[in-house]
């Protein structure tokens, strides 16, 4: 099946500054990418969803000049988590959808801890 | 928002036994379900899928079950096996192409 990557698998910052994460389909190209937070023993919830060469489109109540995203291409998405606080500490995992509309594929997930 | 939820938050099984999770959808036009499977610190991984033409789908010790009439999704596992304790989520799709993911329920294995 379809392979996606995340980088890193986990992450220590403190706060105040700013993290990277990415999200690559390894074995297609990803026309769609997803974008979820997970805290401990809850559900997936939809950050935002990323189209190639276009803005992302943010859920509500997700700040979008505090959670960048990107998709500069159709293998690679990334998150940027700027000026973290300790409780953007979470689990975030991406998806990343195929040529057929219902696919989707995650990622491995990225554990991030602000300090 | 959609409402995906989950009647059972957690499930123990006997090792061999057969496990049943529960779900219920919302949204009566939702075209696909998915099931995935989630272990501790790991992404979902995909288990198996429906769409809503159908009722029933089976893969490999996986059933899934599709009541559009009271809009409920079951997932059977058979021959429980230890290696099958995680938490397992449903998701709907919507016609917008939007996914919705339950609560999850979280299956113990039991040796």
């Amino acid at each position: 099946g379809a392979v996606v990557s995340q980088h890193p698998s986990r992450v220590i910052c403190k706060s105040g500054t700013s993290v990277k994460i990415e999200c690559r389909s390894l074995d297609f190209q990803a026309t769609t990418m997803f974008w979820y937070r997970q805290f401990p023993k809850q559900s997936l919830m939809l950050m935002a969803t990323s189209n190639e060469g276009s803005k992302a489109t943010y859920e509500q109540g997700v700040e979008k000049d505090k959670f960048l995203i990107n998709h500069a291409s159709l293998t690679l998405s990334t998150l940027t988590v700027t000026s973290a606080h300790p409780e953007d500490s979470s689990f975030y995992i991406c998806s990343a959808g195929g040529s057929l509309s219902y696919e989707q594929y995650f990622g491995p997930g990225t554990r991030l801890t602000v300090t | 928002g959609e409402s995906v939820g989950l009647h059972l938050p957690t499930l123990s099984v006997q090792e061999g036994d057969n496990s049943i999770i529960n779900c219920a959808y919302s949204n009566s036009a939702s075209d696909y379900f998915i099931w995935y499977k989630q272990e501790s610190g790991k992404g979902p991984q995909f288990i198996i899928d429906i769409r809503s033409n159908m009722d029933k789908r089976q893969g490999q010790r996986v059933t899934v079950l599709l009541n559009k009439t009271v809009k409920h999704l079951s997932l059977q596992i058979a021959a429980t096996q230890p290696g099958d304790s995680a938490v397992y989520f449903c998701a709907e799709r919507d016609p917008g192409n939007q996914f919705y993911f339950g609560t999850g329920t979280s299956l113990t294995v039991i040796p």
